[in-house]
């Protein structure tokens, strides 16, 4: 399978513990991003990287939130501390460079208790 | 910020019926993309589009760019069950980021 791979699916995590989530995306596309969904809303942008450079953060994205992509390939975003207001799926897309189609992954869907 | 009005917010149509759904906003986008997403997975790309008027097919599902570019609209013929889901409009204007509406939901009786 060549599409946007996330992992974990699933993470429940108790409230103040930190987790990582990771993305492998198209490996052509030179673009990542990070979007949030929450119940009944559509997907809303946390950050965007253009191979290794971070070039794009919403205000969405407090200081306990990381994302990093350190070659340039697969992405992870780390949330430290995590609150209930967290929960949420988090959502990677990755599109090639000339492109504007963002192809999205399944998604990993957290839950904090 | 950029907001895309979406409508309806849900519809309960029988199966082999038409359908019809739309964004609109206050923002002028340079390009306006379609997804679906079935529950617990990711949206799925249906449409681009990237220039003002542009009428696109996808089997059977239409969409077009809006001439005054704040506007786009998706049609859906005679639908069948698989069509059930939730689909989103997104618009891209600034920089590399989409803005989403916020989904129709789609029910199909058979």
């Amino acid at each position: 399978d060549t599409g946007v791979s996330q992992d974990p699916r699933h993470k429940i995590t108790k409230r103040g513990q930190n987790v990582t989530f990771r993305c492998d995306p198209i490996s052509e596309h030179n673009r990542l991003y990070w979007y949030r969904q929450t119940l009944g809303q559509g997907p809303e942008f946390l950050t965007y990287f253009q191979n290794e450079a971070q070039l794009e953060k919403s205000r969405l994205l407090s200081d306990r939130f990381s994302a990093e992509r350190p070659k340039g390939s697969f992405s992870t975003l780390e949330i430290q501390r995590t609150e209930q207001g967290d929960s949420a799926m988090y959502l990677c897309a990755s599109s090639p460079y000339r492109g504007l189609e963002a192809f999205f992954g399944q998604g990993t869907r957290l839950t904090v208790v | 910020g950029q907001q895309l009005n979406q409508s309806p917010q849900s519809m309960f149509i029988q199966e082999g019926e038409d359908v019809s759904m739309n964004c609109t906003s206050s923002s002028i986008f340079n390009t306006w993309l379609w997804y679906k997403q079935d529950p617990g997975e990711g949206p799925v790309l249906l449409i681009a589009l990237y220039k003002a008027g542009e009428l696109t097919s996808n089997g059977r599902l239409t969409a077009q760019f809006g001439i005054t570019r704040k506007d786009s609209f998706l049609n859906i013929s005679a639908s069948i069950p698989s069509d059930v889901g939730i689909y989103f409009c997104a618009g891209q204007s600034k920089g590399n980021k989409l803005v989403f509406g916020a989904g129709t939901i789609l029910r199909v009786k058979s």
